[in-house]
């Protein structure tokens, strides 16, 4: 079965740092692309970050800066590091990943099918 | 950045009715690279349809997905009591991805 299961989530200070772990069992995530997905209390889900499989990264504008995307492809693993924290970020953090396949001169993308449970991260003093 | 704008913001229907919920994109969404989600309370979400209108694995035929370019619609044929939850459509067709804001179906 593919699972994905997160970790890292607690409560942080304003201006604190905490590195988010999102760990994938019954397949490999090197051939996949793998988001952060986020949502505030009551609120809506909130693209936060994504790698692709060729290594590539991205943030939305309100993450830029303070979060870092990264990946352990041999401990099929993915991480956020995030510094700078405010109350603004405090939110269930949900990792992605979707499969990405390769055609003759370019790539197929997938929707993101399997989800971790996520974890929650609360800013606060 | 491609935004994406859900309608109706609720939905009050009854079990057995059918329920249409519309996105809209501000610019066209490249190969129809548009998915629905499906999340209940406490839950994470959970992909129904890709690339606009193929279902995911294991999802009933009564949800459909359909629409291309910048207009997309979600239906569903007859509402069974699980299906009372928020829908967000998604594209991931080009950075940033993107969320719509959501649509609950309630119970009336």
């Amino acid at each position: 079965e593919m699972q994905l299961v997160e970790s890292g989530g607690g409560l942080v200070q304003p201006g604190g740092s905490l590195r988010l772990s999102c760990a994938a069992s019954g397949f490999t995530i090197n051939n996949k692309y793998m988001s952060w997905v986020r949502q505030a209390p009551g609120k809506g889900l909130e693209w936060v970050s994504v790698i692709y499989s060729g290594g590539g990264t991205y943030y939305a504008d309100s993450v830029k800066g303070r979060f870092t995307i990264s990946r352990d492809i041999s401990k099929s693993t993915l991480y956020l590091q995030m510094n700078s924290l405010s109350a603004g970020d405090t939110a269930v953090y949900y990792c992605g990943s979707g499969v990405v396949e390769s055609a003759s001169h370019y790539y197929i993308y997938y929707a993101m099918d399997v989800w971790g449970q996520g974890t929650s991260v609360t800013v606060s003093s | 950045e491609i935004v994406l704008t859900q309608s109706p913001g609720t939905l009050s229907l009854s079990p057995g009715e059918r329920g249409t919920l519309s996105c809209r994109a501000s610019q066209s969404v490249g190969a129809s690279y548009l998915a629905w989600y499906q999340q209940r309370p406490g839950q994470a979400p959970r992909l129904l349809i890709y690339g606009a209108s193929s279902r995911a694995t294991g999802i009933p035929d009564r949800f459909s997905g359909s629409g291309s370019g910048t207009e997309f619609t979600l239906s569903i044929s007859r509402l069974e009591p699980e299906d009372f939850a928020v829908y967000y459509c998604h594209q991931y067709g080009s950075t940033p991805l993107t969320f719509g804001p959501g649509t609950k179906v309630e119970i009336k």
